[in-house]
Order: structure tokens, then C-alpha cells, then sequence
């Protein structure tokens, strides 16, 4: 299976600063179709998870702009530019180029 | 408005079973990518099992094939995940999951595997 590895797995920020979250995969995700199946998850307390970013780059409808996704190959990383309190969370990504389709470990994201 | 509600979690013994159910509402489930993935305590997401959009093939983690059907019915906009053999390690919340354009979650079932 293709193991997926988030660091940092906490991340205490200040509110209105940037955050960066950092997506390991342990082979590469580009597809026989040259597409890339990574995708970003957060997931709030008491709620369940919601896409954020789907093939490592494109926000899902209604997902803020400060929120933002980039990389290639193994090596892929969520960036958000302003936290605010409504972004605090658990965030996961996910590859869907393989089977089973895996999350990396998850990432907590929460006020210092 | 789409919702996808589950049912059918609870508290059940090693070597018991349970049905979880998922009803749709609010878009076209029959053309939809069909999954359960579940939240295991203290760990994260794991995917459970899927099914294609016509039924046509179902794929499982291993953990669990052999032991997990996943199931639907188009008539009734419902997805169904029937589980034997259950052990300690199933406990998690379970999510139904449904993918087009757009990925829905539902709100989750618990299931709790303990004697």
C-alpha cells in the first residue's frame, strides 16, 4: 500500500499568520493518464470531513482562496495564507492514484 | 439540498455483525462513486470499500475483505456496508461517501466492537 506521511502531525499557529502542511507519498502519484490523484481533506470538530483540494491543486466550490494546494510526484503541501478560528482542525490528505486509496496520518491544526 | 444519513452502528461483540445503511437524498446517487471510509480513535481515515457507479466492480482494504460486503439499492438512493466477523479493531466511526463532481460525507455511525 502506498503510505502517506503528513509533518508536521501538530501545528499551533497564531491567528492571521500562514500555515503549511507537508504530504509525503512512498511512490509517485502520477497516474498512466498523467493526472494526480491527491487530494486534501479537513476536517473540523464535531463535523465530518469536507474536500478542500482535489488533484493536488484545484479548490473544491465554496473553499476560501487562502487555502491552497501545490507539488508533483511524492511530494505535495496544503497551504493556508491567513488562519482564521474556523479553519482549526484536522487536516489529512489522501492519494487515490493507487489501491487502496490511503490518508496520511493527519495533520491537527490549533491555536498557540 | 444533498444529505446522506447512516444508521446501523452500535455496540456488537467480536465474531458479531451489523448492517450499516446509508439513505441519499438531493442528487443522483446511481451515477456516483460509492464508499465507506471510517475514523478509527486515536489514528485517522482509513477507505473501507467502494463500489463503481453502475456496481459493476467493488473494491476492499484488505482488513476487511472477506468479512465486509458493500452493497446498494438505486431504487431506494441507498448504500449499505454489511459486516461480519467483527473485531475489536473495526471500532470507528463509519462514513458513507459518495463522489462526482463533488465529494458528500455523511454525518457518521459509530460502531464499537467490545465484549
Amino acid at each position: 500500500d502506498v503510505v502517506m506521511t503528513q509533518s508536521p502531525l501538530s501545528l499551533p499557529v497564531t491567528l492571521g499568520q500562514p500555515a503549511s502542511i507537508s504530504c509525503r507519498s512512498s511512490q509517485s502519484l502520477v497516474s498512466t493518464d498523467g493526472n494526480t490523484g491527491l487530494d486534501w481533506f479537513q476536517q473540523t470538530p464535531g463535523q465530518s470531513p469536507r474536500r478542500l483540494i482535489y488533484t493536488v491543486s484545484n479548490r473544491d466550490s465554496g473553499v476560501p482562496d487562502r487555502f491552497s494546494g501545490s507539488g508533483s510526484g511524492t511530494d505535495f503541501t496544503l497551504e493556508i495564507s491567513t488562519v482564521e478560528a474556523e479553519d482549526i482542525g484536522v487536516y489529512y490528505c489522501m492519494q487515490r492514484t493507487h489501491w487502496p486509496h490511503t490518508f496520511g496520518q493527519g495533520t491537527k491544526l490549533e491555536i498557540k | 439540498e444533498v444529505h446522506l444519513v447512516e444508521s446501523g452502528g452500535g455496540l456488537v461483540q467480536p465474531g458479531g455483525s451489523l448492517r450499516l445503511s446509508c439513505a441519499a437524498s438531493g442528487f443522483d446517487f446511481s451515477k456516483h462513486w460509492k464508499t465507506w471510509i471510517r475514523r478509527v480513535p486515536g489514528k485517522g481515515l482509513e477507505w473501507v470499500a467502494n463500489m463503481w457507479p453502475d456496481g459493476s466492480e467493488k473494491y476492499y482494504v484488505d482488513s476487511v475483505r472477506g468479512r465486509f460486503t458493500i452493497s446498494r439499492d438505486n431504487a431506494k438512493n441507498s448504500l449499505y456496508l454489511q459486516m461480519n466477523s467483527l473485531r475489536v479493531e473495526d471500532t470507528a466511526v463509519y462514513y458513507c461517501v459518495t463522489w462526482g463532481n463533488n465529494v458528500h460525507w455523511g454525518q457518521g455511525t459509530l460502531v464499537t466492537v467490545s465484549s
